[in-house]
């Protein structure tokens, strides 16, 4: 069965940068687009970008264009999102989506979050 | 990109019906039959409900449906469940493939 399994839980400084990891298993890593998304305490959930995991194409939303980074390995069946010059607001849950394969764009599968808290 | 546009939240008793809105703009919303709806329970990661406006995925009740008019797409939830009691966020592709979400609805079952 489809399984997004995530990092676990990180405690950054202000200023500092968070790497998180999504690997994917039962199903071919590089047919589908990973998105990320993150989710503050008690707040919306927020689209961050995606990553076509066959081309390693990118698209960054604007909000974080210059300071987020993602990347894959095929042959890993991993996603990491890199999130540099951490703030106090990037405190989140951050979850990796999978693309639903075709023109649907949505969400079929999530990841179980992991949390960046970044204090001082 | 703004934030789609929801009602902080909405409440029902078991067995009504509820409709929760979600207004974009012509550049999401009304340009794309691409409005996917989710529904999240505390400490948990979102659950696709609806997509492409008013699909179902297998394994999801039928008491869960979708539309839009315009910039505004819906989910009507009827015979309302305890279970049911949940956040849930729209959600649109946008411009240069680009996703914006609603700002989320509590809904709270009576």
């Amino acid at each position: 069965q489809v399984q997004l399994v995530q990092s676990g839980a990180e405690v950054k400084k202000p200023g500092a940068s968070v790497k998180v990891s999504c690997k994917a298993s039962g199903y071919t890593f590089t047919t589908y687009a990973i998105h990320w998304l993150r989710q503050a305490p008690g707040q919306r959930l927020e689209w961050m970008g995606w990553i076509n995991c066959g081309n390693g194409i990118t698209k960054y939303s604007q909000s974080f264009q210059g300071r987020v980074t993602f990347t894959r390995d095929t042959s890993a069946r991993i996603s990491h999102i890199e999130l540099s010059s951490l703030r106090f607001e990037d405190t989140a849950v951050y979850y990796c989506a999978r693309e639903a394969g075709g023109a649907t764009k949505y969400f079929d599968y999530w990841g179980q979050g992991a949390l960046v808290s970044v204090s001082s | 990109q703004s934030a789609l546009t929801q009602p902080a939240s909405v409440s029902g008793s078991p067995g009504q019906s509820i409709t929760i809105s979600c207004t974009g703009t012509s550049s999401d919303v009304g340009s794309y039959d691409l409005v996917s709806w989710y529904q999240q329970h505390p400490g948990k990661a979102p659950k696709v409900i609806i997509y492409e406006v008013n699909k179902r995925p297998s394994g999801v009740s039928n008491r869960f449906s979708g539309s839009k008019s315009g910039n505004t797409a819906s989910l009507t939830i009827s015979g309302l469940q305890a279970e049911d009691e949940a956040d849930y966020y729209c959600c649109s592709y946008g411009e240069s493939a680009s996703r914006v979400f609603g700002g989320g609805t509590r809904l709270t079952v009576l």
